[in-house]
């Protein structure tokens, strides 16, 4: 099993909603990411969970508020976006958070925020 | 918001010739960088990395070469078919205690049957 699986798929909230992004991993790996993604821009890291404890947090807004239930979960919860936080947001696993390894990237949820 | 205008580079070439998408990075102490390949509504997707201790190195269909002295990456695509038509993001490991991937900008390239 090679996949990292997100869901939902599709997410549409309103600006006064409390939603979750979720994140499935079962390659074992101990380092998980949620990364950013703007129409036509590159992936930007947000956060990076090395061993179930957030390692890097890269100066996201506390509306963004991860966590990592165990090792093979990361959720992203979500409040009082706005509409600029509307985006792909990409889930990432590697073996570890030591350079040199591969990340695997799930499909992406997409949010739209209203 | 996003930006109006904003534009991808775009590399378009024609089914069965060779493409090759180029990448400057930034930071001399990165070690190791990868090559994703994002189509649209999904996530990027591993082709092939190198590390800094390699110049060179080939996969199927693709090759990339890394240039240190003047931090160049480049990945080459033989025979390039349809189905390669996505974005392709260069990306880096900074080896600076900071160990995450830091994407480069994009190039889309369009595949012209």
């Amino acid at each position: 099993d090679t996949e990292v699986t997100q869901t939902p798929k599709h997410l549409v909230m309103g600006m006064t909603n409390k939603k979750s992004l979720k994140c499935e991993q079962h390659m074992g790996h101990r380092a998980m990411y949620w990364y950013k993604q703007k129409a036509k821009k590159p992936p930007e890291l947000m956060f990076v969970y090395s061993y179930e404890k957030l390692s890097i947090n890269e100066s996201v807004p506390s509306r963004f508020s991860p966590e990592c239930p165990n090792s093979s979960l990361l959720n992203l919860h979500l409040h009082a976006l706005q509409p600029e936080d509307s985006a792909l947001y990409l889930c990432a696993s590697s073996q570890s958070h030591q350079g040199g390894t591969e990340a695997f990237f799930g499909q992406g949820t997409r949010l739209t925020v209203v | 918001g996003e930006s109006v205008g904003l534009h991808l580079p775009t590399l378009s070439v024609q089914e069965g010739d060779n493409s090759i998408i180029n990448c400057a990075y930034s930071n001399s102490a990165s070690d190791y960088f990868i090559w994703y390949k994002q189509e649209s509504g999904k996530g990027p997707q591993f082709i092939i990395d190198i590390r800094s201790n390699m110049d060179k190195r080939q996969g199927q269909r693709v090759t990339v070469l890394l240039n240190k002295t003047v931090k160049h990456l480049s990945l080459q695509i033989a025979a390039t078919q349809p189905g390669d038509s996505a974005v392709y993001f260069c990306a880096e490991n900074m080896d600076t205690g900071r160990r995450a991937l830091t994407f480069g900008s994009g190039t889309r390239l369009q595949v012209q049957p």
